[in-house]
């Protein structure tokens, strides 16, 4: 049972143009959401999170948006740089749930100078 | 940010032996550590919660005979994969958390078991 779904595995985008990664969710309790960065040979590091009672949390070039009724997340990244390239996790956790992190399945970012 | 070290960073065993992957904080003290399995292509599994001093907690359907968590420190934690099939071949990863906050969750670099 997926409840964290990163549908596209991959994604390239122009440098200087926006990045949109995409993450959806089955679980409804679910009430903070994370978003990790990987480069390769390294562990995820903590890029930008939510909460589920914001819609937009913004922190420089990254912006999440959130819409719950559509359990629905998204990472944009304005503008696309190539040390931007990795692969970007979405993960959720419940309060009420235990708290425990649940990740997606990752989505590989490559921005082409 | 906190620095976590995870070693090996991948290891080739025969099947039926068993082994052992570090998890260090190395300026950090962590009372709890987690530790995930990847399948390629699929999201990080949690396949444990280590907390020190205590036993760790197991999610639904990892065997704790099979893969032996010990957390005898605040910097370190250890995953021993006993008696390893090939199935068990995957990437491995390890996490610590300062605090309760997961901004402050901190990942080793992983170690990939291959299980001949």
């Amino acid at each position: 049972d997926q409840q964290v779904k990163q549908n596209s595995p991959s994604l390239s985008v122009q440098e200087g143009r926006i990045s949109i990664l995409n993450c959806d969710y089955t679980n409804s309790m679910f009430d903070y959401f994370l978003w990790y960065k990987k480069y390769p040979a390294e562990g995820p590091t903590f890029l930008i999170s939510i909460s589920s009672i914001k819609d937009k949390n913004e922190d420089g070039r990254f912006t999440v948006f959130l819409n719950k009724s559509a359990k629905h997340l998204s990472l944009h990244i304005v503008p696309s740089q190539p040390g931007d390239s990795a692969v970007y996790f979405c993960a959720a956790s419940a309060s009420n749930q235990g708290g425990k992190l649940i990740f997606g399945q990752g989505t590989e970012l490559s921005v082409k100078p | 940010g906190a620095v976590v070290s995870q070693h090996p960073s991948w290891v080739i065993c025969k099947s039926g032996t068993s082994v052992k992957i570090e998890c260090r904080s190395l300026d950090f003290q962590a009372t709890t550590m987690f530790w995930y399995r990847q399948f390629p292509k699929q999201s990080l599994m949690l396949m444990a919660t280590s907390n020190e001093g205590s036993k760790a907690t197991y999610e639904q359907g990892v065997e704790k005979d099979k893969f032996l968590i010990n957390h005898a420190s605040l910097t370190l934690s250890t995953l021993t994969v006993t008696s390893a099939h090939p199935e068990d071949s995957s990437f491995y990863i390890c996490s610590a958390r300062v605090g309760g906050k997961y901004e402050k969750l901190f990942f080793g670099s992983g170690t990939q078991l291959s299980v001949l």
